[in-house]
């Protein structure tokens, strides 16, 4: 499978601000996805990037407030917006290589928002 | 919203022993997947099973699967400190590519 590296690893940011996780991938592939883990949590699915058109958005997540890039089939990024501490999470992103296969996932982003 | 529902939620075993971990889920699937993920860091996929498929086995990993109970359950058999993590199930629908999670187990393993 092909392998994500995702960045920054963690960070600490003051509220009001922004921050972009990065995410690269070793091969093409088709739909990407960012999840988020907060404390002690689950995962929760934000949005499903796909090159060429807008991400699509669970309930709950609005672009405004998590906009998305996905500028070709190897790299994705996803912008935490207008930060407040209830965005503190550790934000993960994921490809699956084929239907019926595992997914794979980037060694995440922890956030701080003080 | 959560598919899945782990429980126990909390285990904690001595090394050598066996930990059995169990998931429930709501809807239809395509397969069903266990993730181990390390102190808050990414995730790893551990075993796919389909839904067509009762029992399926990876080194010292054993998952079933109860279509007709909507349930799953791990076993990791002679366990060891290196195998302390929290595991998580999530169902793929098929027709989306989203995998939702359940809650997760944490497992602690005591040498």
């Amino acid at each position: 499978s092909a392998v994500i590296s995702q960045k920054p690893s963690r960070d600490i940011c003051q509220r009001g601000t922004s921050l972009t996780i990065q995410c690269q991938v070793d091969s093409q592939v088709t739909m990407m996805f960012w999840y988020r883990q907060q404390p002690g949590q689950s995962l929760t699915l934000i949005a499903t990037a796909n090159q060429g058109s807008e991400a699509t958005y669970e309930s709950g997540f609005v672009i405004d407030k998590f906009p998305i890039s996905r500028p070709n089939l190897t790299f994705s990024t996803l912008t935490v917006s207008n930060m407040s501490p209830e965005d503190s999470s550790i934000y993960l992103c994921s490809y699956q290589k084929a239907p019926n296969y595992g997914y794979t996932f980037g060694s995440g982003t922890r956030l701080t928002v003080v | 919203s959560q598919q899945g529902e782990e429980d126990p939620q909390a285990l904690s075993i001595q090394e050598g022993e066996n930990a059995t971990m169990n998931c429930s889920y709501k809807t239809s699937i395509n397969n069903l997947q266990w993730y181990r993920q390390n102190s808050g860091r990414g995730l790893v996929h551990l075993i796919l099973i389909r839904s067509n498929e009762r029992e399926k086995h990876s080194g010292r990993l054993r998952v079933t699967l109860d279509t007709s109970k909507k349930s799953s359950s791990l076993l990791i058999t002679a366990s060891r400190a290196a195998d302390t993590a929290s595991y998580f199930c999530a169902t793929d629908g098929g027709s989306n590519y989203k995998l939702t999670f359940g809650k997760g187990t944490l497992l602690t393993v005591n040498p």
